[in-house]
């Protein structure tokens, strides 16, 4: 099946610092991937679409600023975090759909936890 | 709006028993439906669509436009389907797949 990779899969970083989480699809192209945010005990909110080659768009109340996203191949799109805050400190996921005749099926990466002190 | 409801935060049945996850949804076109699963330490995955209209694992789920609802159903929980459900909306094509709140499954011996 499908595969999608996350790395780092745990991070820990200062408050102010940048941290940049990459998602990669192994052995498919996908022209979309999507970043959730997962708090604990709680649902998987969209944060943004990444679109390769062109801009991400952003859910509303996510500050496009702060959670710069890059999808500069079919295979590899990255979520930036900037002058990171402790209350930026999530679990965040990324998905990707196969680009062509995918069945509407999203494949997870394992997720990447972020502890900003 | 697109959106998902699980009413449940958790369901607790017995091993052999029947078990019903409930999914509600709202959207205003047609929309593609789906059940994911994440096991314990595991990642999310897919465990159904309403597409395909298939049993995975035993599990089914049919759609019913009437209700708007996606229930997950299996006629007999096993204990190894103790995990994390999430029922899932999409608009189809490239469009953003939403999720609701999910539901926890505990089947004890």
């Amino acid at each position: 099946g499908a595969v999608v990779s996350q790395h780092p899969s745990r991070v820990i970083c200062k408050s102010g610092t940048s941290v940049k989480i990459e998602c990669r699809s192994l052995d498919f192209q996908a022209t979309t991937m999507f970043w959730y945010r997962q708090f604990p005990k709680q649902s998987l909110m969209l944060m943004a679409t990444s679109n390769e080659g062109s801009k991400a768009t952003y859910e509303q109340g996510v500050e496009k600023d702060k959670f710069l996203i890059n999808h500069a191949s079919l295979t590899l799109s990255t979520l930036t975090v900037t002058s990171a805050h402790p209350e930026d400190s999530s679990f965040y996921i990324c998905s990707a759909r196969v680009a062509t005749g995918g069945t509407g099926e999203l494949f997870f990466g394992e997720g990447s936890r972020l502890t900003v002190l | 709006a697109q959106r998902v409801t699980q009413p449940e935060k958790l369901l607790s049945v017995f091993k052999g028993a029947p078990v019903e996850l409930k999914c509600n949804y709202s959207y205003s076109g047609s929309p593609e439906l789906f059940w994911y699963v994440q096991y314990s330490r595991q990642r999310l995955q897919l465990l159904l669509r309403h597409i395909s209209r298939e049993s995975i694992k035993g599990f089914t789920a049919d759609l019913n436009k009437g209700e708007t609802s996606f229930h997950l159903k299996k006629p007999f929980a096993q204990e190894e389907d103790s995990a994390m459900y999430y029922c899932a909306l999409s608009g189809g094509g490239g469009f953003k797949t939403i999720f609701g709140a999910g539901t926890r499954l505990f089947v004890k011996a």
